[in-house]
């Protein structure tokens, strides 16, 4: 089946600094999705993304679909302690029943105050 | 807050037991997905409902079965549990399938002892 591969798997980064992540596959997905789980809770939607090419901001977040519509990059600028958690890649194929959604391995990132 | 219930938050249970994982979907959704979360795997797409009828089957054991219910609730029965079982089941619901963006739940921890 379709896999994503999700880099890094982990970052430590000081307060204050900017940090990119990205995701890629072998095969086209028709949406993007960015997640941040915490610990113990449920993965929380940050920015969603629908065309190839598309840029899209959340605040300090930036996040875009790739022209080739298999990779997605995510943004992370000016990071804060709260930043800290697993952020998740998703991708949704181009199906034509259903909608799953088909997850990266995720990174950890770590703030250091 | 996501909108999307489940309940209980905690379940512990012995092998070979059955049992329940109930969500609520967000006010206004009509579609449902359950996903399993382990270390060793990620997370994982199980089934998707809409409308009280299955849309999309992913790698559902045949121990598990699930449901829509006329009131749009979804449950999540596992039975015959191993201790592989042990895991996050995530609930996500949304305005119907294909719409892109999926909103979880809180989750449901199981561990079978």
């Amino acid at each position: 089946g379709q896999q994503l591969n999700q880099s890094p798997q982990s970052m430590f980064i000081q307060e204050g600094e900017d940090v990119s992540m990205n995701c890629t596959s072998s095969s086209i997905f028709n949406t993007w999705l960015w997640y941040k789980q915490d610990p113990g809770e449920g993965p929380v939607l940050l920015i969603a993304l629908y065309k190839a090419g598309e840029l899209t901001s959340n605040g300090r977040l930036t996040a875009q679909f790739g022209i080739t519509r298999k990779d997605s990059f995510l943004n992370i600028s000016a990071s804060i302690p709260s930043d800290v958690g697993i952020y998740f890649c998703a991708g949704q194929p181009p199906e034509t029943s259903g909608s799953r959604l088909t997850f990266g391995e995720g990174t950890q990132l770590t703030v250091n105050p | 807050d996501s909108g999307v219930t489940q309940t209980p938050k905690h379940l512990i249970t012995a092998t070979g037991q059955r049992v329940t994982l109930r969500c609520s979907p967000r006010s206004g959704d009509l579609s449902v997905y359950w996903y399993q979360q382990s270390l060793d795997q990620g997370l994982q797409f199980l089934i998707q409902y809409y409308n009280g009828e299955e849309r999309a089957k992913g790698n559902i054991l045949e121990r598990f079965s699930a449901q829509q219910f006329p009131d749009l609730h979804s449950e999540l029965n596992l039975s015959s549990l191993e201790l592989g079982d042990s895991a996050l089941y995530f609930c996500a619901s949304s305005v119907v399938p294909g719409a892109g963006e999926q909103y979880f739940g809180p989750g449901t921890r199981l561990t079978v002892t």
